[in-house]
């Protein structure tokens, strides 16, 4: 079956950049889009953005363009989103998806934590 | 950006209860929108897609309905598991935006 299987917790101090991954599994990874959300603590959602399935085009969320970079490496099935310039309020869980009518496939969370 | 307005935050209700969530979407989105469910610590699970389609595998007491600019979730009779938050959201234009969620609590 498909599995998005993300990296583990990350705890990064202000002004550092975090590497996340999603790695898939059980299903054709060049055919779908990726997604990446996050979930502040008692948050909402919030898109970030997307990455094709030959990961040459992104689209991001304006609150996030020059600061997220989402890459894709179809040799290992991986997508990676880097964030820069981490400050406090980046403190969330962050999930990838696999987009189709919204999104049935989901990773499991990485929790990145922003502290001095 | 489309502003999804969810609607309670949060309820109570007791098991057997009907429990009916809205979703309201600042412009239309067609039946663009799915519900999803959420219980502490793991990732969400959809529990319905274009607006009124079961996902496979969720039970029949869920349900959706709507189109353009407001949705509803209903489940028709609460189980002791589906105490959990439960979120719309609209992948109809981007930035795909979220409801901020409605926690199911036990009565």
């Amino acid at each position: 079956q498909v599995q998005l299987v993300q990296s583990g917790a990350e705890v990064k101090e202000p002004g550092a950049s975090v590497k996340l991954s999603c790695k898939a599994s059980g299903d054709t990874f060049t055919s779908h889009y990726i997604h990446w959300v996050r979930q502040a603590p008692g948050q909402g959602f919030e898109w970030m953005g997307r990455v094709n399935p030959s990961g040459d085009i992104t689209a991001y969320a304006q609150k996030f363009q020059g600061r997220v970079t989402m890459t894709r490496d179809t040799s290992t099935s991986t997508v990676y989103m880097e964030v820069n310039s981490l400050t406090s309020e980046d403190t969330a869980m962050y999930y990838c998806a696999r987009q189709g009518y919204g999104y049935y496939y989901w990773g499991q969370g990485t929790l990145v934590t922003v502290s001095s | 950006d489309i502003q999804m307005t969810q609607s309670p935050s949060s309820l109570s209700a007791s098991v057997g209860d009907r429990v009916t969530i809205t979703c309201r979407a600042s412009q239309g989105i067609r039946d663009d929108l799915g519900w999803y469910q959420q219980k502490p610590g793991k990732a969400p699970k959809r529990l319905i897609y274009g607006a009124s389609y079961l996902q496979s595998g969720v039970p029949s007491r869920f349900s959706g309905s709507g189109s353009g600019t407001e949705f509803t979730l209903t489940i028709s009779s609460l189980q002791p598991e589906d105490f959990a938050t439960y979120f719309c959201l609209q992948n109809n234009t981007y930035p795909w935006t979220f409801g901020q969620g409605t926690k199911v609590e036990i009565k």
